[in-house]
């Protein structure tokens, strides 16, 4: 019961460049979207998220990309810097905010 | 910076034996999760309790598993009788109304190892 996706399990960027991570949901009522960082050995920090009346949101070098038609969204960062390197994990949930659903993650290496 | 807190960081059982993991959420949070991540794999959501009670839980989330906030502000997870493929991090996270919506801050997890 997949109901998130990620079908990169690995991404490597030169440091500068843009860093773009892809997430996939099947479930149309998911109506809330974020995007989790995880380092080893720590548990995962939130660091974006976007609700499904959007199809952006940004901060800072930080942008989330919703596109529901295709129920796909994407994190990109820029510019990717060495200490982004971490492992990536998209989440989903529906309106109640109770049951979140990830995805299995990217681990993100920016080389510099 | 308020932080969540989980105890023990690694913790070792025989099959069969019963497990406490113990999580310390950020005070003023309502809203508290316990997640899994069998090694190499996805977070799962276990279950999610608000005004000490289980708001919903998963299919992973059996009898064998319960919940407790003993104290206002500890928030344990009890697993009675484990299993060898319950080894795995856990992790225990809080979340508040306001602010970010959903938004969850998650502790640094424990290790279950079955043996």
């Amino acid at each position: 019961d997949q109901q998130v996706k990620q079908n990169s399990p690995s991404l490597s960027v030169q440091e500068g460049r843009i860093s773009i991570l892809n997430c996939d949901y099947t479930n149309s009522m998911f109506d809330y979207f974020l995007w989790y960082k995880k380092y080893p050995a720590e548990g995962p920090t939130f660091l974006i998220s976007i609700s499904s009346i959007k199809d952006k949101n940004e901060d800072g070098r930080f942008t989330v990309f919703l596109n529901k038609s295709a129920k796909h969204l994407s994190l990109h960062i820029v510019p990717s810097q060495p200490g982004d390197s971490a492992v990536y994990f998209c989440a989903a949930t529906i309106n109640t905010g109770n049951q979140f659903y990830f995805g299995t993650g990217t681990s993100l290496t920016v080389i510099p | 910076e308020p932080e969540v807190t989980q105890t023990p960081s690694h913790q070792v059982t025989q099959m069969g034996q019963e497990v406490i993991l113990r999580c310390v959420p950020i005070s003023n949070h309502l809203y508290f999760y316990w997640y899994r991540q069998i090694l190499g794999q996805k977070v799962e959501f276990l279950v999610s309790f608000y005004n000490n009670e289980i708001s919903e839980k998963s299919e992973i989330f059996d009898d064998q598993f319960s919940v407790e906030r003993p104290d206002g502000s500890n928030f344990t997870l009890k697993i009675r009788s484990t299993k060898l493929e319950d080894s795995a991090m856990y992790f225990c996270a809080s979340g508040r109304i306001g602010g970010v919506l959903y938004e969850q801050f998650f502790g640094p997890g424990t290790r279950l190892t079955v043996l």
